[in-house]
């Protein structure tokens, strides 16, 4: 079946704790992507990949890294949590760049709370 | 910067009713608009997507959406919603051949049984 797959799926930390998300897709796609939502924000885009090794920031990177070693894998790194980060991260994939209309497959969702 | 704007935020109709969502866009370069639905507790499924050609595009479940490009709008429609259309709704823009995505605040749409 083709998916995004995430983990954890839920996750309550404490300040300072580093700690990553895992993204992983089967379906061969050379973009992927993080997002955040929050309450009344939406989704804003945190990082995206256009291929391996290619990684640029989107609109809140502050905070977060990210890693495209192999193309099925994005994982999401948070090297000292603070509890501004609580919210609920999704990853993305699409086959290709989103300006000539690839839709994008979002995984289930990680909702990260940090205390 | 480029932003996208959902005017309404929450939207109480009744089983029956004719739905319209709007969404604005500030970008002045070639866009590719997209309606993306939240059921509750799932992920987001894509609804619809304009890239080019007839600006009235038709997707899923019933659902169209109008690109008005000189209105900078991508108005999301359904002629008759149903209980289980209840979810939440997101506008999204992207830009050329960029990576990045911008999505609007969300409209919450509760429909009356």
């Amino acid at each position: 079946e083709a998916q995004v797959t995430q983990n954890p799926r839920y996750l309550i930390t404490v300040t300072g704790k580093k700690l990553t998300v895992t993204c992983s897709q089967n379906m061969n796609h050379e973009y992927m992507s993080w997002y955040r939502q929050d309450p009344g924000l939406g989704l804003r885009q945190i990082y995206y990949s256009m291929n391996v090794e290619v990684t640029d920031k989107g609109d809140v990177p502050e905070g977060y890294k990210v890693s495209r070693k192999e193309k099925r894998n994005f994982p999401l790194i948070l090297e000292s949590p603070s509890p501004n980060q609580t919210s609920l991260y999704f990853c993305a994939s699409s086959f290709g760049r989103l300006g000539v209309g690839n839709e994008q497959f979002f995984g289930p969702g990680t909702r990260l709370t940090v205390l | 910067a480029q932003s996208v704007s959902q005017h309404n935020h929450h939207v109480i109709l009744s089983e029956a009713a004719s739905l319209e969502l709007g969404c604005n866009y500030s970008y002045g370069g070639t866009v590719n608009l997209f309606w993306y639905v939240q059921y509750p507790g799932q992920h987001l499924q894509l609804l619809l997507k304009y890239f080019s050609g007839d600006p009235l595009v038709k997707g899923i479940k019933g659902f169209e959406a109008e690109f008005i490009k000189s209105k900078f709008s991508f108005n999301l429609r359904k002629p008759s919603v149903q209980w289980s259309d209840t979810a939440e709704y997101f506008c999204a823009v992207g830009s050329g051949n960029t990576g990045k995505l911008i999505f609007g605040q969300g409209t919450t749409l509760q429909v009356k049984p």
